[in-house]
């Protein structure tokens, strides 16, 4: 079955530190890639996505994803957090033209001032 | 103007009882969903609904019946609502034509049983 997992379950940083968090996908066919944060008591709102094209996508407040097809993969980095990056960060998969969002099971990432 | 809007925000009810959760959209998409997040931050797909017909109908208790008047409104019915369907349920749209396509969600609503 299609799934998505991510590896940070937790991630605690201080102010300026770099992020990288993991996601990884198991579906061998086109896929579309999403990353979506949920701050607290809010909605999901669209970090980024990669359709085709260039493989590196960048998206709103500096942060940006690598998709390694070969690896099934597509990591999420921000080279300096802020405190008002606290919040929940989902990886998601869209399978073909299905609509179907799959989703990791999230990364908490707290950030002290 | 908000895109994707619930309603109600919360709702709290005791077991037993019927509730419905609203849902609309002014996007123009032609394809709406539920997805629901459990206490663990999971998030689930539960229906799909292209042009107010069910596309994706995902292993969820035949107590929830989701309703599409038109493609603008996907509204989410729940009969005898039980202690674990106490979650945040999330509205999403999207455009169905083609691949690349994101969703857009609405800001949940966060259904408390007692």
């Amino acid at each position: 079955a299609q799934s998505v997992s991510q590896h940070n379950h937790h991630v605690i940083l201080s102010e300026a530190a770099s992020l990288e968090l993991g996601c990884n996908y198991s579906y061998g066919g086109t896929v579309n890639l999403f990353w979506y944060v949920q701050y607290p008591g809010q909605h999901l709102q669209l970090l980024l996505k990669y359709f085709s094209g260039d493989p590196l996508v960048k998206g709103i407040k500096g942060f940006e994803a690598e998709f390694i097809k070969s690896k099934f993969s597509f990591n999420l980095r921000k080279p300096s957090v802020q405190w008002s990056d606290t919040a929940e960060y989902f990886c998601a998969v869209k399978l073909g033209n299905t609509g179907k969002l799959i989703f990791g099971q999230g990364t908490t990432l707290q950030v002290k001032p | 103007d908000t895109a994707v809007s619930q309603t109600p925000k919360y709702l709290v009810t005791q077991m037993g009882n019927d509730k419905s959760i609203k849902c609309e959209q002014n996007l123009g998409h032609d394809t709406m969903y539920w997805y629901k997040q459990d206490s663990k931050k999971f998030l689930k797909i539960m229906f799909s609904y292209n042009n107010k017909e069910l596309i994706i109908n995902e292993t969820v208790p035949n107590r929830f019946s989701p309703k599409s008047p038109d493609k603008a409104h996907l509204n989410l019915h729940i009969n005898s609502l039980e202690l674990g369907d106490s979650a945040v349920y999330f509205c999403a749209s999207s455009h169905s034509d083609g691949v690349n396509t994101e969703a857009f969600f609405g800001q949940g609503t966060r259904l408390t049983v007692v």
